[in-house]
């Protein structure tokens, strides 16, 4: 059972648009929620993350915003640039699990045309 | 500031041996967890190691075992590898009381099973 759906698989975005990455959840148990953005050959890096007390964070160009009735959270990159191109993956993790028990979705690949 | 590292980078090993990976927290991190990413997934959540001792697991068989060294490093253990075994394995370190210290991953080892 696929605790974390993330879509799209890809996504092909021109240079300065939005890219937008959606992610739903089963487990109301969850309670931390990261991005994480993943080059080739490299493990991933945390972008930005949230936890359910807030609807919306926002970091530079990144933005999470989350909806906890609908069990449901997204990425919005601004400005989309190039060098975003990469693999995103959205997570979660329950209380007392900690940041480091992450239930990870599949992953989006992003690529940015200039 | 020196980051996770891991080692090897890559590995080969045939079906039914068994492998050792290893990994060096980044700096001030006491807790160690270990993720499998098969080619085109998410990580998944194999365990996570501190004060020595497993703290939690994820749904791997006991083929896969572990051991954290006083100087908080791990290894991660495989035994009677199957070709199913063949991904990149992820370190990742954490602070284990800071209830929002981000997981920060290593680049990983690829180990390719024949």
């Amino acid at each position: 059972q696929q605790q974390v759906k993330q879509s799209p698989q890809s996504l092909i975005v021109q240079k300065g648009g939005i890219s937008i990455i959606n992610c739903a959840y089963e487990n109301t148990a969850f309670d931390y929620f990261p991005w994480y953005q993943q080059f080739p050959g490299k493990g991933p890096a945390l972008l930005i993350a949230i936890r359910p007390d807030v609807s919306e964070k926002k970091e530079g160009r990144f933005t999470i915003s989350f909806n906890k009735s609908a069990k449901q959270f997204s990425l919005h990159i601004m400005d989309s640039q190039p060098g975003d191109s990469a693999t995103y993956f959205c997570a979660a993790s329950r209380a007392g699990a900690g940041s480091y028990q992450l239930t990870f979705g599949k992953g989006t690949k992003l690529s940015v045309i200039p | 500031d020196a980051g996770v590292t891991q080692s090897p980078t890559h590995l080969i090993k045939t079906r039914g041996q068994q492998v050792t990976l290893r990994c060096s927290p980044k700096s001030g991190h006491d807790t160690v967890s270990w993720y499998q990413q098969a080619l085109g997934q998410g990580p998944q959540f194999i365990f996570q190691y501190y004060e020595e001792e497993e703290r939690q697991r994820g749904n791997f068989p006991d083929r896969f075992s572990g051991h954290q060294f006083p100087n908080y490093s791990s290894e991660l253990n495989v035994n009677a590898l199957l070709l199913g075994d063949s991904a990149l394995y992820l370190c990742a370190s954490s602070l284990v009381d800071r209830d929002n210290s981000p997981l920060h991953f290593g680049n990983g080892t690829r180990l390719t099973v024949t």
